[in-house]
């Protein structure tokens, strides 16, 4: 079983300052690593997601991530943040075997101020 | 054009009611999904079909029940609704269904039991 931790649950931000969102996970097998970003009162959309190979993965929007497997975290960043990446932002793991189940962490809610 | 919809967008029902939420997806996949998203934003899988079979059934109460006409549509209906049933629900897509795919959620149904 999987579980993941998203290590806080509101960050707030001003304008073009960088963030890091925070996640660690936990699993007994090899897991693929997801960010999904949640604009309010709309579905959730893909920001990047780590499969393999490089441990930098470069998503949409500005966003990066690295995974880390010694530390099991998959940390969201961005250098210079605007007023619209104002959103919730949740960290998923999947099981590399079998049907794919995201476990999703508990969402960290990015706030910009001007 | 949207990739996966649902109807209703919004729900308001009273408590013992019987209701119904449709998914659809035009993207061709042979996998979908529901999730409930909690009044805390925390997110879970309910269910997951495969070409019109079911491969993943979480511990929903046996009051929900989905529904899969083909595997374009997955829909799903609960009984006797209780106050704890108030979520916002989520219908996803993957083309297969394996872990390292991403998936496309719909804009979620808003269900509100009084």
């Amino acid at each position: 079983a999987q579980s993941v931790t998203q290590l806080d649950s509101q960050v707030p931000v001003f304008e073009e300052a960088p963030v890091e969102l925070r996640c660690n996970y936990s699993s007994s097998v090899s897991v693929y690593l997801f960010w999904y970003v949640q604009y309010p009162n709309q579905g959730l959309q893909l920001l990047l997601k780590y499969l393999s190979g490089s441990t930098l993965v470069k998503g949409i929007n500005g966003f990066e991530a690295e995974f880390n497997k010694s530390q099991t975290s998959f940390h969201l960043r961005k250098p210079s943040v605007h007023i619209s990446d104002t959103a919730e932002y949740f960290c998923a793991v999947s099981g590399q075997w079998g049907a794919q189940k995201l476990v999703f962490g508990q969402g960290t809610r990015l706030t910009i101020n001007p | 054009d949207t990739a996966v919809s649902q109807t209703p967008k919004y729900l308001v029902t009273q408590m013992g009611n019987d209701k119904s939420i449709k998914c659809e997806q035009n993207l061709g996949h042979d996998t979908m999904y529901w999730y409930k998203q909690d009044s805390k934003k925390f997110l879970k899988i309910m269910f997951s079909y495969n070409n019109k079979e079911l491969i993943i059934n979480e511990t929903v109460p046996n009051r929900f029940s989905p529904k899969s006409p083909d595997k374009a549509h997955l829909n799903l209906h609960i009984n006797s609704l209780e106050l704890g049933d108030s979520a916002v629900y989520f219908c996803a897509s993957t083309p297969t269904g394996t872990g390292q795919e991403t998936q496309y959620f719909g804009p979620g149904t808003r269900l509100l039991v009084l």
